[in-house]
């Protein structure tokens, strides 16, 4: 199983640059979402997809637009990429485990993309 | 808001040996749910351990257990036998039941093991 697949793993952009990062599962999750990793800053969230046709702003949106594709598919796009947007962006996708009381969603990551914005 | 925290940016143990890793939160939720992540060099988010709110037992997954203290708000992940490739970056998380499963991460330890 691929589980959740990003590409590219590695992209460098110059100041105004626009991009998109895509993410695909195999799992058929219901929710995705996109997270940015900065150097002793954990993950934040940036956009999350609840489910197919959905899509809801986390703790750092600005900058960047999503588009739940499908099921299976969740994109990243950043428009006139910034510096401030170096980063390392993971896409995880979840399910719902019902053998939890209220379910707790259990995300499975993918491998990471590595983003520098000139 | 619910916050993580971790106060031990590094860690170093010895092959072999015990290592604790302290985490704490801060939430007004009663149902709610705690993760270990693991990050080796490779990038990749590996989940170590889960522990439910509700239930006093603390988790344990082989070499993996945690020491879930709910009133204290505390959640420490200790490793035992610790070895070579244990050594990663390793991040406490919490998400609540009934969101739309956003996780909130510490901003992680990084733990050596010395040979």
């Amino acid at each position: 199983n691929a589980g959740v697949t990003q590409t590219p793993k590695f992209q460098v952009l110059k100041t105004g640059q626009s991009m998109t990062l895509q993410c695909a599962q195999d799992m058929n999750h219901n929710s995705m979402y996109w997270y940015r990793q900065d150097p002793g800053m954990g993950l934040r969230l940036i956009y999350y997809s609840a489910s197919e046709g959905t899509t809801d702003k986390g703790e750092v949106p600005n900058g960047y637009n999503v588009s739940r594709l499908n099921k299976r598919e969740f994109s990243l796009r950043l428009e006139s990429a910034a510096p401030s947007q170096t980063s390392v962006y993971f896409c995880a996708s979840s399910y719902r485990d019902r053998r939890l009381a209220s379910g707790a969603n259990v995300l499975t990551f993918g491998a990471g993309s590595r983003l520098t914005v000139l | 808001a619910q916050t993580v925290t971790q106060s031990q940016p590094e860690m170093s143990v010895q092959e072999a040996e015990t290592v604790t890793l302290s985490c704490t939160y801060d939430t007004s939720e009663s149902d709610y749910y705690l993760f270990w992540y693991k990050q080796p060099p490779s990038r990749q988010m590996i989940l170590v351990i889960r522990q439910e709110a509700y239930k006093q037992q603390n988790a344990t997954e082989n070499r993996f257990s945690v020491n879930f203290q709910k009133a204290a708000k505390s959640f420490s992940l200790k490793i035992s036998d610790s070895q070579l490739g244990d050594a990663a970056m390793y991040f406490c998380a919490y998400n609540y039941g009934g969101s739309q499963g956003n996780l909130i991460f510490g901003k992680g330890t990084k733990l050596s093991v010395k040979p």
